[in-house]
């Protein structure tokens, strides 16, 4: 799977969009973009995915550059609840070996 | 998460004890996967298993082994736990749905002291 390069931390103010970039120039043409995020102390959360095309649901927004060697979260709203870690993976998808491979994430913090 | 729970949540043990992480799950989910987190590490991934008796390590699973007797629970075992394996343990499950998996669930952590 391919590896992740994500800015160890990044603050926000409340209330304003919330921009995390990734790199992953070395992604492969079936590798999927997952967003995760780990509030302290907590189990991780799945935030959301995409392939190709730019995706949005009811937590972000996914948007995935063209030739897909970045990727950018974006949490449109971002409130107080919303400092956590946040985890960009890539990997293949389908298959026995579904393993997520973690790397150390981006440390957003919302500021009042 | 509902639909999987860790047990104990908490945990002190000594050096030289076995100790047994319990993952149950009521989703009826195909994978489930043990990861630890360390500060300055990030989750790792300790085994998976990727259906009943089919498991398989991780990058760090030294020290550890793993049993899948059920879907619905996944056992990691430490069989002469070290003050090294002093960790938040996390459980997480997931389901391929048409060649492919959705996101993972994860459980809410088993912190485990060994003194």
């Amino acid at each position: 799977d391919a590896k992740t390069t994500q800015p160890p931390s990044m603050d926000c103010a409340e209330g304003r969009a919330a921009n995390l970039p990734c790199n992953h120039s070395t992604i492969s043409g079936n590798e999927y973009v997952y967003w995760y995020r780990q509030i302290h102390s907590q189990g991780p959360q799945y935030i959301i995915h995409g392939l190709k095309n730019n995706e949005t649901n009811e937590m972000a927004s996914l948007i995935i550059t063209e030739d897909r060697k970045s990727s950018t979260l974006i949490l449109p709203h971002a409130t107080l609840r919303d400092t956590a870690v946040y985890y960009c993976i890539v990997r293949q998808d389908g298959g026995a070996t579904n393993k997520l491979i973690f790397g150390t994430g981006t440390l957003l913090a919302v500021q009042p | 998460d509902a639909g999987i729970t860790q047990s104990p949540r908490h945990k002190v043990t000594e050096t030289g004890t076995p100790v047994t992480l319990r993952c149950h799950q009521t989703e009826n989910h195909r994978y489930m996967y043990w990861y630890r987190q360390d500060p300055g590490h990030g989750l790792r991934l300790i085994h998976y298993s990727y259906g009943v008796k089919d498991t398989d390590k991780g990058e760090v699973s030294d020290g550890y082994s793993v049993s899948r007797s059920k879907t619905e629970d996944f056992l990691l075992t430490l069989e002469s736990a070290t003050s090294s394996q002093t960790s938040v343990y996390f459980c997480a499950i997931s389901e391929p749905l048409g060649g492919l998996t959705h996101g993972y669930t994860f459980g809410s952590g088993t912190r485990l002291t060994v003194v």
